[in-house]
């Protein structure tokens, strides 16, 4: 599986859009770009996935890059409920055999209010 | 609720038991995963099954780890001998197959079982 690079850490303002990158300079055609986040004592959730066009849902929008090298996770307002550690990950999507997820250490996300 | 659970959520054995944990996944899920988390890390694939079958086994998967899933519904993890590098949260997580998903098995994780081997 590809390799992601993410921030360590990142700080945000509530009520303030927040912008998590991530570099997969290495991501091959087939990869899916996933986002999970862990919230504090509790197990990751599906934040939101895309292949190459920009995805927007109820929690957040995904914006690739035209080259797929990067991605940013956009929060367009931040809430002290979204203090979490976002991972990164890519995926190979072998026509609907697709299995393991490979986290990262992901960015730590610390919202101030 | 209706989502995955685990248990136990904490379990402190001594070094050399052997501990089991129980996983019961989304009703309708066939495909089950196992994670292990250490502090500070992400989590890590240990093993996963779709329905009963053992599809796919990590190397971080030692011989003293066994994972059943004996009816497609709910699984245990067991490690024999517990050593105190085994102390991690673990966890689980169910999907649909990506078919009835719309082509994309998002997984839905537990909140772990934290074993602390003393």
């Amino acid at each position: 599986d590809a390799k992601t690079t993410q921030p360590n850490s990142m700080e945000s303002n509530e009520e303030e859009p927040v912008h998590l990158p991530c570099n997969h300079s290495t991501i091959s055609g087939t990869d899916y770009i996933h986002w999970y986040r862990q919230l504090p004592s509790q197990g990751p959730e599906y934040v939101i996935h895309g292949l190459t066009s920009n995805v927007n849902n109820r929690m957040a929008s995904l914006a690739i890059a035209e080259d797929r090298k990067s991605s940013t996770l956009i929060l367009h307002r931040a809430t002290l409920r979204d203090a979490a550690v976002y991972y990164c990950i890519l995926r190979v999507s072998y026509g609907g055999a697709t299995n393991k997820l490979i986290f990262g250490t992901g960015t730590l996300l610390a919202v101030q209010p | 609720d209706t989502g995955v659970s685990q248990d136990p959520r904490h379990k402190i054995t001594k070094r050399g038991q052997n501990v089991t944990f129980r996983c019961d996944p989304i009703s309708e899920h066939n495909r089950l995963y196992w994670y292990r988390q250490t502090l500070g890390q992400g989590p890590e694939f240990l093993t996963y099954f779709q329905n009963e079958a053992q599809l796919e086994k990590s190397r971080l998967l030692s011989d003293r780890f066994s994972a059943e899933r004996p009816k497609g519904s709910f699984s245990t993890l067991e490690i024999q001998r517990t050593e105190q590098g085994d102390s991690a949260m673990y966890l689980c997580a169910s999907s649909f197959p990506p078919r009835l998903a719309g082509g994309y098995n998002e997984q839905f994780f537990g909140p772990g079982t934290r074993l602390t081997v003393l």
